[in-house]
């Protein structure tokens, strides 16, 4: 089945700077990639994706890149700010299978 | 007007009980799944049904039955409760099974004691 790694587990930025977080998946079917924001106590949300036919997609402050090859995908926050602060999931969907990272929580302090 | 709803918000309930958490979603989707988040925020998928039909039925002990009277309904019962089952319940919808967005209720927190 499917495996999706998650890294860092914790990570603490300064507001205004970047933050980036990596994913990587093993099942090559895998062709649907979203991440999800989890407030602290708040259900999760989906703050951006991206499918296997693109590279790159951009929102505002973020974006998320996908290497297909390498089996990896990345978020990038640019200019955080406190209201970042929270654990973001990355996932990998193929069909019905849909596996979630194991999570990274985000601190960005003022 | 909630798009996914789950109840009860918390539960707490000695071993051995048997409970149920209930999802409703007022979406139109047609897959609805639950997803168990434990103490270290871990999300992991339970069960998905697609037009009621059940599609995913991971490595989840069978003392948790998912029962979809409707499309609009996921519903899950728990029997034989153990401590270890303590965690937050998400029950979430999306339109399809793949390649889109997934909505997720409030979640559920059961604490087994």
């Amino acid at each position: 089945g499917e495996n999706v790694e998650q890294h860092p587990s914790t990570l603490s930025v300064q507001e205004g700077d970047s933050a980036v977080i990596k994913c990587t998946y093993s099942d090559s079917a895998s062709n649907y990639f979203p991440w999800y924001k989890q407030e602290l106590g708040k259900r999760p949300q989906l703050i951006i994706d991206i499918r296997s036919n693109v590279g790159e997609k951009k929102d505002q402050r973020i974006a998320v890149t996908l290497n297909k090859t390498a089996k990896h995908f990345s978020l990038h926050i640019t200019e955080t700010q406190p209201e970042d602060s929270a654990v973001y999931f990355c996932a990998a969907n193929n069909f019905n299978k849909f596996y979630f990272g194991s999570g990274t929580k985000l601190n960005v302090k003022p | 007007d909630t798009a996914v709803s789950q109840t009860p918000k918390y539960l707490v309930t000695q071993m051995g009980n048997d409970k149920s958490i209930k999802c409703e979603q007022n979406l139109g989707h047609d897959t609805m799944y639950w997803y168990k988040q434990d103490s270290k925020k871990f999300l992991k998928i339970m069960f998905s049904y697609n037009n009621k039909e059940l599609i995913i039925n991971e490595t989840v002990p069978n003392r948790f039955s998912p029962k979809s009277p409707d499309k609009a309904h996921l519903n899950l019962h728990i029997n034989s409760l153990e401590l270890g089952d303590s965690a937050v319940y998400f029950c979430a919808s999306s339109p399809r099974l793949q390649g889109v967005e997934q909505y997720f209720g409030p979640g559920t927190r059961l604490t087994v004691t």
